[in-house]
């Protein structure tokens, strides 16, 4: 069965500092991948999207980036964060092929920016 | 351009009576729908989906949805709520001819399920 990791599960970082987050899923090839960031509790905001390694989209401009090294593992980084940035942040993967279209989510990242 | 509406901010219901949770959908095409459920500090679990066929779909932990075409509704439905159902629940639409499944979501309704 395929199983999706983040880490770390929480982070308290100061402003201006870097940032990265990882993501990586287990027992499937080639998936798609996401960034989401839940603010407040409440809606989701695609962030960034990858349908293969080295293919970041990004959905709206902002002081994050992706990366995908590997096929399946996705990165969001920082170079110096903004005290806009806390949030909830989730990753999720859906298959390429035709049989399914629905998302699968980790447990998240709970970022504080102080 | 595809939307999904989730029109309550908040549910409440007494444990053991139906629980409705309300979506809406504006798409061009026919709409691949999902609801998700996230529970305090977690990510979000998949419910279940309509791609085709029945419009009565099944899902997980007793939960069914109902695609109303007429009325571009995706009701998300339980015969008998339970405390443990209390969280927040998402209304999804595929975004229609985009790479990667896309999902746009709704709003999000909290369930206050009370015993």
């Amino acid at each position: 069965s395929q199983t999706i990791h983040q880490w770390p599960a929480t982070l308290v970082q100061p402003v201006g500092s870097p940032l990265s987050l990882e993501c990586t899923v287990e027992g499937t090839s080639n998936p798609n991948l996401y960034w989401y960031r839940q603010a407040a509790g409440r809606g989701l905001q695609l962030l960034f999207y990858s349908v293969g390694i080295g293919q970041i989209s990004s959905e709206v401009p902002q002081n994050l980036s992706a990366s995908r090294p590997q096929d399946r593992q996705f990165i969001l980084s920082s170079k110096k964060l903004l005290l806009s940035d806390s949030g909830f942040y989730l990753c999720a993967w859906s298959s390429s092929g035709r049989a399914s279209y629905e998302q699968y989510f980790g447990p998240g990242t709970r970022l504080t920016v102080t | 351009a595809q939307s999904v509406a989730q029109p309550e901010d908040q549910v409440n219901v007494a444990e053991g009576n139906p629980l409705t949770v309300k979506c809406t959908y504006s798409v061009s095409g026919n709409p691949y729908l999902f609801w998700y459920v996230q529970y305090p500090n977690r990510g979000l679990q998949f419910l279940l989906k309509y791609i085709t066929g029945d419009n009565l779909v099944k899902g997980s932990y007793g939960f069914e949805a109902e695609f109303n075409k007429s009325q571009t509704s995706f009701h998300l439905k339980k015969p008998s709520a339970l405390v443990s159902d209390s969280a927040l629940y998402f209304c999804a639409v595929r975004v229609i001819k985009a790479a990667g499944n896309k999902l746009t979501f709704g709003g999000g309704t909290r369930v206050l399920v009370k015993p």
